[in-house]
């Protein structure tokens, strides 16, 4: 069984351009969860698929963005990268149900740096 | 809106001494509880959880038991490693799927 991959491990933009990371959900779970960690800080929720879907989202601009695939792979898009967007990206899978709250696992994250 | 809220760290230890983390929590309803730790440069791994109150959950000697009635969730273990090292994020989840996490408190432990 795999756990949770991501790519890019880090990653350098300069301010306006747009950046695409990419999560591999682990086998069997169909839900991904994002979310960006800033320096120092917990993790914030930016938003949640669930069979393709999108299941839920947080306090976060329309230029973030996501998918997810038939595979249940999942993309998050950020376009117009500002200076306050560095931070470290979390992708998170989980076998979920509506209205089933089900254990989150973590990727390593995408180290996010925007000069 | 829900919400936690964890001792501010660093906190330090020598090695085989006792370690508590506080946290306590906001929410309406019944959340799930959980206790993530992130080594250095490292995404977050799940420590342990409870799910419902008086649960008591538990994982490579740490241990944090459901306290409804004080809301809180605190994270204990008898005797910590250089190894526990980390930072240890408390969080909850409540009606939705989504996480919601503690500030993180910093674990240095000096042999």
């Amino acid at each position: 069984e795999t756990g949770v991959t991501q790519s890019p491990t880090h990653l350098i933009k300069t301010r306006g351009q747009q950046v695409t990371l990419r999560c591999s959900s682990q086998s069997g779970h169909n839900t991904v969860s994002w979310y960006q960690q800033a320096l120092g800080q917990g993790p914030q929720f930016i938003f949640q698929y669930y069979r393709e879907e999108e299941n839920g989202r947080g306090n976060f601009p329309p230029r973030f963005s996501g998918l997810q695939f038939p595979n249940y792979s999942s993309e998050l898009n950020v376009n117009a990268l500002e200076l306050d967007d560095s931070a470290l990206y979390l992708c998170a899978s989980s076998l979920g149900d509506r209205g089933r709250r089900d254990t989150q696992y973590f990727g390593p994250g995408t180290r996010l740096t925007v000069l | 809106g829900d919400s936690v809220t964890q001792m501010e760290g660093p906190v330090t230890l020598s090695e085989e001494a006792f370690l508590t983390i506080n946290c306590t929590y906001t929410a309406t309803g019944y959340p799930s509880l959980f206790w993530y730790v992130q080594y250095p440069g490292e995404g977050l791994q799940l420590l342990l959880k409870a799910t419902k109150a008086d649960d008591k959950g538990s994982n490579k000697g740490f241990e944090a038991t459901y306290r409804k009635e004080t809301t809180s969730f605190h994270l204990e273990k008898g005797s910590v490693q250089v190894s526990d090292s980390a930072v240890y994020f408390c969080a909850l989840s409540g009606n939705t799927d989504k996480l919601i996490f503690g500030t993180g408190t910093r674990l240095q432990v000096f042999p």
